[in-house]
């Protein structure tokens, strides 16, 4: 199967950590990304981490990947109202469609 | 920045109607997609197209949907008879070899 799950929704305060965290199960996925969408905007992609990577950190954004439990997060430091909206966990291999989560709502309050 | 435009933002249809969703892709990109989404819901898969012909197509993918490249630049996903439930947005995006795929902005379409 290639099920995506993540939680519904996150809150957390202006200026703490955010952890968002996704499981899959198709293990054959070379790629993992997390994307982000504002209300009413299309996708942006935010990061994405190769398979064969355990972390990857790109400025206030940590992606961690455990392949043995299939497990994917994603941190962001010293988390903004900005940052306020849906974050989704996708995967796939090279060249290969996208299979995305159901999405995180991430609700900052100041 | 080169960016993967999208038209019309938001289509409202009667049902039964035929729609076709635009979208122009990066100009030097080779694979294209069409994604939905509906409201609430997660994104999925439609089709991928590459070198003129669909390379690989979801269940939702129907004999209702047919996408097309009729020229160098854009990319057209047409749904022949809507119905209410492809009510949703959809989402095109493009890539190249060695590039992640970058999405547009979206179509709201709306069938009433």
């Amino acid at each position: 199967g290639e099920d995506v799950e993540q939680s519904l929704f996150l809150s957390v305060r202006e200026g703490d950590s955010s952890v968002i965290n996704c499981t899959y199960t198709d293990s054959s996925s070379t790629y993992l990304y997390w994307y982000k969408q504002e209300p009413g905007a299309g996708l942006q992609l935010l990061t994405y981490i190769f398979s064969n990577m355990d972390m990857k950190q790109d400025q206030r954004l940590t992606v961690l990947l455990n392949k043995k439990d299939k497990h994917l997060s994603l941190r962001i430091a010293d988390t903004q109202t900005g940052d306020s909206a849906i974050y989704f966990c996708a995967h796939g291999a090279a060249g290969n469609k996208l299979t995305f989560g159901g999405g995180t709502r991430v609700l900052v309050k100041p | 920045e080169p960016e993967v435009t999208q038209t019309p933002s938001h289509q409202v249809t009667q049902m039964g109607q035929e729609v076709i969703l635009r979208c122009v892709p990066i100009s030097n990109h080779l694979y294209f997609y069409w994604y939905r989404q509906i409201l609430g819901q997660k994104v999925e898969f439609l089709v991928s197209f590459y070198n003129n012909e669909i390379s690989e197509k979801s269940e939702i993918f129907d004999d209702q949907f047919s996408v097309e490249r009729p020229d160098g630049s854009n990319f057209t996903l047409k749904i022949r008879s809507t119905k209410l439930e492809d009510s949703a947005m959809y989402f095109c995006a493009s890539r190249s070899t060695n590039t992640e795929a970058f999405f547009g902005q979206g179509t709201r379409l709306t069938v009433v």
